[in-house]
């Protein structure tokens, strides 16, 4: 199985929201509710951020939220701040005991 | 508060065998639900699931690595291993291990970077 597709690059302003897409196909990403964000700084582990497609674990501010349509998840952060400049990363159950990391999308805050 | 702490040698030889360590403190390795998984990261790139552990000690593999890898768990000692047989340099990168519940890893550790070079 593929990785899931995500775009290499996003950005926005300070105080704008930003939508980060990560692309699977049915049998994968489409067929289950297992889908996580992960934000990583560099030099730094991956950070949860969003699991289950929606949540948000304790600490994670509600700037931060998920969605799914079909084979498609989005990562959608509201009210831009410098901090969230990073890596963010798609994950999901890919079946069949196997799970799919995005390629990974670089947020730049302008 | 857990943590976890990847550690091994930092250098393999191509076609040797990998072997890292992860140590779990402040949490069972055995505690019900949990999942404990290897993923690396090859400098520069993105993310790749290596495999997991289950509690009950059932394991799963990247079916793309699955005929090189074994994860296994000591729970005397809370400590899973990772190995990795016949490497090349494809396997340079950063090996972390974190704790999962269905796909959410929630802890990780800081990761330690293997390199493959003769």
């Amino acid at each position: 199985q593929s990785a899931l597709t995500q775009p290499p690059s996003a950005s926005g302003s300070p105080g704008q929201s930003v939508t980060i897409s990560c692309t699977g196909v049915s049998s994968d990403l489409g067929n289950y509710n297992y889908v996580s964000w992960y934000q990583q700084h560099p030099g730094k582990a991956p950070k949860l951020m969003i699991y289950e497609v929606t949540k948000r674990p304790s600490g994670v501010p509600d700037r931060f939220s998920g969605s799914k349509s079909g084979s498609t998840a989005s990562l959608t952060v509201s009210g831009l701040q410098a901090e969230d400049e990073a890596d963010y990363y798609c994950y999901s159950y890919g079946g069949s005991n196997n799970w799919l990391f995005g390629g990974g999308t670089k947020l730049t805050v302008l | 508060q857990m943590q976890l702490q990847e550690s091994g040698p930092g250098l393999v030889k191509p076609s040797e065998t990998l072997s890292l360590t992860c140590t779990v403190s402040g949490f069972s390795i055995s505690s019900s639900n949990y999942y404990w998984d290897w993923i690396r990261q090859p400098p520069g790139k993105g993310l790749e699931w290596i495999g997991s552990i289950y509690y009950s000690g059932s394991t799963y593999y990247n079916p793309s690595l699955k005929t090189r890898v074994t994860i296994s768990a000591d729970t005397s000692k809370n400590q899973l291993s990772l190995k990795l047989s016949s490497v090349t340099a494809a396997d340079t990168a950063v090996y972390y291990c974190a704790r999962s519940i269905v796909g959410s890893s929630d802890n990780w550790g800081p990761g330690t970077l293997v390199t493959v070079s003769s």
